[in-house]
Parts: C-alpha cells; structure tokens; sequence
C-alpha cells in the first residue's frame, strides 16, 4: 500500500523569507507521479506543483519548486518569498501509474501561515 | 467560473434524510473522484469513475451511493448517514489520457456535509 507522510502539521513563515514543507512517501512502485496541492480557506484545492518519478530535475513554478529524493522518498516544497496570500493547507500527494487506474493517495496535510 | 462545480455548498440532514450530493466538471474530463475530507485526517478518497465506469470503491458504507451518468456528472446520494459522516466532500476531475498519464485531479469547493 502507498502512504505519505507530512510530518509538520503547522508552519508558520514571515512574509518575503522562505519555507520548506517536508512530505515522505513509502512505494514499491517505480513509476508515479507527485504533486503538491494548495487548500486556501476559500476551500478549494488548487494544483502548485508536480514531478514525474522518472525525471531528476526538479519542477519549478515560479516561487515554487521542489527536492525530490527518489532515493530517500523525499518529495518536500520551497516557497520563496512567502507572500500572504499562499496561506493555506498543502497537501502532497502520489499517484501510481497503474493500467488507466487514478488511484490518487494524499498525506494529511501541513497548515501554513505566512505572517504578516 | 470553476471547471469544477459542487452543490450544494452547505448541508445540514438528520440522520434518516436522504440527500444527494451533485459535482460537475467543465473541463472535459473522463474521471471523477468523490473525496471525505474530515478534520485532522488525510483526505480519503471514496469512489473513482473512468470513463463513466466505477473503477474504485474504497470500501466506503453503502449508506454511501455514487452514481455517474455521464462523464461530466457525478452524484452521491445519502441515506441514513451517521454523526461521523459530518465532513466536507470534494469532488475531482481529471483527464486520463494513457497510463502513463500525469494530469492533476482538478477539485470543486466541496459540500460541507452535518448529521444530527
């Protein structure tokens, strides 16, 4: 069974610095794909970033970017120059390739506050 | 507009209503998800529909009842439902396009669902 981990359920950042949100994951599988959604208090799930298992180099979207340790099972998020507005819930989130199957798996979430 | 739409926003039902849950996408896609989003908990992921097919059931209760008539409508339909189903529910939708695919689930702002 696949499972991911966040292991930070609140962070908290001053606006303009920069945060690093932290997501483990545990597969046998050797072809997946991860991403990192945002869940703003408007409700809505909101796509950030993704990364296919197969590639070395890490996505980037603009203030966003990622470490992914294939190796380590290590898929963790940079927010640079934090701004207000990125307050929210991030998930990580994997998802196997596995004959037209969409079997999404979610870790539980981290809160992140951008302070002021 | 958002490509993916949820009524209603808010539902309150006692614990021998019956109700439904509606989701609809505008974006063309041919899967459809129902997400349990409960507080302190990863989302859990419900029912799966590809290409109008039920392709997953997360051994969710049969008080629980999907229903996907075509592949930009997907209902949940509730009866007797329990205290510990109070919870928001998201629906999501993607475009699988082969096995290899890796387009992001794209979510509606969920149904905030209480039982009395």
């Amino acid at each position: 069974a696949q499972t991911v981990t966040q292991s930070q359920p609140e962070m908290s950042v001053q606006e303009a610095e920069t945060v690093t949100l932290s997501c483990t994951y545990d597969t046998s599988e050797n072809n997946y794909y991860l991403f990192w959604y945002k869940q703003p208090p408007s409700r809505q799930m909101i796509l950030v970033i993704r990364q296919e298992a197969y590639k070395q180099q890490n996505a980037t979207e603009n203030r966003f970017s990622v470490n992914f340790q294939k190796a380590a099972k290590s898929f963790s998020l940079k927010i640079s120059d934090s701004q207000l507005g990125d307050t929210a819930m991030y998930f990580c989130a994997f998802k196997v390739l596995d004959n037209y199957g969409q079997n999404f798996v979610f870790g539980p979430g981290t809160r992140l506050s951008v302070l002021p | 507009e958002t490509g993916v739409t949820q009524t209603p926003r808010h539902l309150v039902m006692g614990m021998t209503n019956k109700k439904s849950l509606k989701c609809e996408q505008h974006l063309g896609h041919n899967a459809m998800y129902w997400y349990k989003q409960s507080a302190k908990k990863p989302l859990e992921l419900m029912f799966v529909y590809n290409f109008k097919e039920q392709t997953e059931n997360n051994s969710v209760p049969s008080r629980f009842s999907p229903e996907c008539p075509n592949s930009s409508h997907l209902f949940l339909h509730l009866h007797t439902l329990q205290p510990e189903d109070s919870a928001l529910y998201l629906c999501a939708s993607s475009q699988v396009v082969s096995e290899y695919s890796n387009q992001p689930q794209h979510f509606g702002d969920g149904t905030r669902l209480s039982i009395l």
